[in-house]
């Protein structure tokens, strides 16, 4: 089913940690962005591609990285988790064929650094 | 600098009764504007595009670029259009998109 996934939904980590927030769809669409998003606050872009080997940071500083090496996958890393990066994660693909206007998005990672 | 703010958190309204959901916009461009919905245990999903000037699910919303706004108009609420709604806007090639902070809507019996 074409679909957007986002693991794992619920992570709590120590601090210090290395993680990787998995994205991945099956929707075949070039666009793909990363959100980080604090209760009651805005979105925030942190990341986006165009399309494979392709990454650009968004307005929001984050020290997150990213990766685009097939079109379906867009997994996030954190090399050292702190407190500071706790929030929802979220993951959106759009497809430029149809405008590219329209973000599906992953049901999101909320991320708890201990 | 792009911003999308939504002055109030939470909308609480009787069933029937008209819904109006403020957004205001800066940009030095022309935007983009959008509104997007989160359900209860749903995924954030696309309401309506301004330009496409459809009304969904009763749903309306004017670009009004002098007071750059782009309000969120329903004339009679229904009880299922409890949810969060978020104003967004976006770059003329959807490269970056911003969001307002949500307003909750709560529509009671």
């Amino acid at each position: 089913e074409a679909d957007i996934y986002q693991t794992p939904r619920y992570l709590v980590i120590g601090t210090g940690k290395k993680i990787t927030l998995e994205c991945s769809q099956t929707m075949g669409h070039d666009k793909m962005y990363w959100y980080q998003q604090d209760p009651g606050m805005e979105l925030h872009l942190i990341h986006y591609s165009y399309g494979v080997n392709s990454t650009e940071k968004g307005d929001l500083s984050s020290e997150s990285t990213v990766s685009r090496i097939r079109t379906e996958h867009f997994p996030l890393t954190l090399e050292s988790a702190r407190p500071s990066h706790t929030s929802q994660y979220l993951c959106a693909s759009s497809d430029p064929v149809q405008g590219g206007y329209e973000q599906y998005f992953g049901p999101g990672t909320r991320l708890t650094v201990t | 600098a792009q911003r999308v703010t939504q002055p109030e958190k939470l909308l609480s309204v009787f069933k029937g009764a008209p819904v109006e959901l403020k957004c205001n916009y800066s940009y030095s461009g022309s935007p983009e504007l959008f509104w997007y919905v989160q359900y209860s245990r749903q995924r954030l999903q696309l309401l309506l595009r301004h330009i496409s000037r459809e009304s969904i699910k009763g749903f309306t919303a004017d670009l009004n670029k002098g007071e750059t706004s782009f309000h969120l108009k329903k004339p009679f609420a229904q009880e299922e259009d409890s949810a969060m709604y978020y104003c967004a806007l976006s770059s003329y090639n959807f490269n970056k998109f911003y969001f307002g902070s949500g307003t909750k809507l709560n529509v009671k019996p």
